[in-house]
């Protein structure tokens, strides 16, 4: 069971080059996030999925878009990347329940490591 | 202000030693309380769940929520080197419509040294 698959999990990008981060999940997740990690700061969610179709800004959205290209899939890009984007990049998935308002297990994805320079 | 206050640490203990890790809030609407743990170069984990207010124990694991003082807590009883790791506290309001997003503290780096 790969759970949640995050690609690529190196990058290397120049200041003003773009790149997409891939994340696919395979437990029939509705909801999905993108957060970084970056020395002292926790994890900060940058925009989340609530479900297919739907997408909203975390708490550090500036630079980035998203997509959710399918249940499945949530794109994260970086139209022009700067040096304040060199951080590692975890997207994950869960399935709270909408009827109970009860929170569940999030999933993590192994990271992506972007060095911006 | 961070909506969620957790010691960076680093934290560093003696195999077998009780281990107290913490986290304060100033969300009252946060209801959800988890604990994740993340080893060098990994995801994080959940490791411990816990709704409102009280105590949940799992092995060697203790969860304590306490809504009155905003304040939340891991304890590690008999540590051992396997625990090394970077512990995060997470929470999340559970809203209307909830999606499900958490709001992380710093995250704990301990380590447990044989």
């Amino acid at each position: 069971n790969a759970g949640v698959t995050q690609t690529p999990k190196f990058q290397v990008l120049k200041t003003g080059q773009s790149m997409t981060l891939q994340c696919a999940q395979d437990m029939n997740h509705n909801s999905m996030y993108w957060y970084r990690q970056d020395p002292g700061m926790g994890l900060r969610l940058i925009y989340y999925s609530a479900s297919e179709g739907t997408t909203d800004k975390g708490e550090v959205p500036n630079g980035y878009n998203v997509s959710r290209l399918n249940k499945r899939e949530f794109s994260l890009r970086l139209e022009s990347a700067a040096p304040s984007q060199t951080s590692v990049y975890f997207c994950a998935s869960s399935e709270p329940d909408l009827n109970y308002f009860m929170n569940t297990e999030a999933f993590f994805g192994q990271g992506t490591r972007l060095t911006v320079v | 202000q961070k909506e969620v206050e957790q010691d960076p640490g680093p934290l560093s203990v003696p195999e077998g030693a009780i281990v107290s890790l913490n986290c304060t809030y100033s969300n009252s609407a946060f209801q959800y309380f988890m604990w994740y743990r993340q080893y060098s170069r990994k995801g994080p984990e959940l490791l411990m769940y816990t709704y409102s207010s009280g105590n949940k124990e799992d092995g060697r694991f203790t969860a304590q929520v306490d809504k009155s003082s905003k304040y939340i807590s891991l304890f590690i009883r008999d540590s051992q080197p396997s625990d090394s790791a970077t512990y995060l506290c997470a929470m999340s309001a559970g809203e209307p419509g909830n999606t499900g997003k958490l709001i992380f503290g710093q995250g704990t780096t301990l380590q447990v040294k044989p």
